[in-house]
């Protein structure tokens, strides 16, 4: 079965800092989502990456992945409390494992002045 | 309406009720999901319907019960259910096309208190 793990779990950052949020998975997908969800609403999504190398950004975030590491990254620059909310990856391998999206666990992310 | 709605948005109900939620996507998508959320546990996918035929149960006990009329509706029957299935009920929607599978969109999400 395909695993994804994001970590940390929680993160306390200070308005103005630079972080990333990491997400390994456990074998090849053929892409990458990042969603945001904040305390008791759905899932918002942010970015989807298809390919090795792939770069996108929005605002104060940017996502990355790569391929070969399986790995993918959500760096966040200058963070402001509008960010704190539980950001998830996702990866799908369509058709391989059916209609599958595997979640990572999340990262409840909380930005204090 | 647009994206995907869903009705209720907050339901508790007794171990010996029957209630259904109902999920609507109005995205012309043509695979629906259902998602059990609880606290402090990754989303857990429930059951996957392609083009209304279901393609994945992943080893949901039958007092949950989906069903798909159409590509654009999606209930979830529910019925003798346990204090330990309280949590958020997600449906999402994907288009399929081909031989890939787009990203998900959610609707809003059923709060769901089993008493």
């Amino acid at each position: 079965e395909l695993k994804v793990e994001q970590n940390p779990l929680f993160l306390s950052m200070q308005e103005g800092k630079n972080y990333t949020i990491y997400c390994n998975y456990s074998t090849t997908s053929d892409r990458l989502y990042w969603y945001r969800q904040d305390p008791g609403k759905s899932l918002e999504s942010l970015f989807v990456l298809l390919s090795n190398g792939a770069v996108k950004q929005e605002g104060r975030l940017m996502a990355s992945l790569d391929t070969k590491a399986r790995l993918s990254t959500l760096h966040i620059t200058a963070a402001v409390h509008d960010l704190s909310a539980t950001y998830f990856c996702a990866v799908s391998r369509y058709p391989n494992t059916g209609n599958q999206f595997y979640f990572g666990t999340g990262t409840s992310l909380t930005v204090i002045p | 309406e647009t994206g995907v709605t869903q009705t209720p948005r907050h339901l508790v109900m007794g171990m010996t009720n029957k209630k259904s939620l109902k999920c609507e996507q109005h995205l012309g998508h043509n695979a629906m999901y259902w998602y059990k959320q609880s606290a402090k546990k990754p989303l857990e996918l429930m059951f996957v319907y392609n083009f209304k035929e279901q393609t994945e149960n992943n080893s949901v006990p039958s007092r949950f019960s989906p069903e798909c009329p159409n590509s654009s509706h999606l209930f979830l029957h529910l019925h003798t259910l346990q204090p330990e299935d309280s949590a958020l009920y997600l449906c999402a929607s994907s288009l399929v096309a081909g031989d890939s599978s787009y990203e998900q969109y959610f609707g809003p999400g059923t709060r769901l208190t089993v008493t």
